[in-house]
């Protein structure tokens, strides 16, 4: 079965970094998008951007251009997401999630979800 | 870029049916998406490409879009339908292209 493990909570100080892992199995990883969206507290969804697992092509969200870098290592099916220069406002829940196949337009659902990254960040 | 609107709440007894709006504009053009999200769970597809459901959701679930307003409709409400719900849709033209809606908390009274 298709499952998304992501790695545990982190606390972080302004101006740091995170790197949160997101291990896929029960399916090719190479053969679709891998997406990020988070959801600060009490919030709604916010898309953060995807990575093609094969090619390691990227697209992120305006908002987060020059702050995130989204990369994937093959060979043990994980992909990651770091998010710099971190502010208070990106206390959130990190999550990634699958999409589409790569053989087919991107433009599609999230099928599968990890379980979530708390990052809160914190003086 | 592209905003999708929802109520924030709706409320409805358990066996009745709830819908669940999403407005955008001219949003019928677009494919709709819907995810169940309880508290401290991630999200849920429920509902994908406007109408169809993912293997293992309840039939009682169902989507329509058409004009400037999505539906999500369940049908026979139950106790653990309860959750927040998000329409999502590509607006493949802007700088932020995948778009939520705002969530609605379905409470069952």
């Amino acid at each position: 079965q298709v499952q998304l493990v992501q790695s545990g909570a982190e606390v972080k100080k302004p101006g740091a970094s995170v790197k949160v892992s997101c291990k896929a199995s029960g399916y090719t990883f190479t053969g679709y998008y891998m997406h990020w969206v988070r959801q600060a507290p009490g919030q709604g969804l916010e898309w953060m951007g995807w990575i093609n697992p094969n090619s390691g092509g990227t697209n992120y969200a305006q908002k987060f251009q020059g702050r995130v870098t989204m990369t994937r290592d093959t060979s043990i099916s994980t992909a990651y997401m770091e998010l710099s220069r971190l502010r208070s406002d990106d206390t959130a829940v990190y999550y990634c999630a699958r999409g589409r196949p790569i053989e087919w337009e991107l433009e599609g659902s999230f099928d599968y979800w990890g379980q979530g990254t708390l990052v809160t960040v914190s003086s | 870029s592209y905003v999708l609107t929802q109520p924030p709440s709706v409320s409805v007894a358990p066996g009745k049916t709830a819908r669940i709006t999403c407005g955008g504009n001219n949003i019928g053009s677009k494919s709709v998406h819907w995810y169940q999200q309880k508290p401290g769970q991630a999200p849920v597809l429920v509902i994908y490409y406007d109408s169809d459901r993912p293997s293992g959701i309840p039939e009682r679930f169902s989507g329509s879009n058409s004009g400037n307003t999505a539906t999500l409709t369940i049908s026979r409400v139950e106790a653990g339908d309860e959750a927040d719900y998000y329409c999502q849709v590509w607006d493949s033209s802007s700088d932020h292209p995948v778009v939520f809606g705002g969530g609605t908390k379905l409470t069952v009274l």
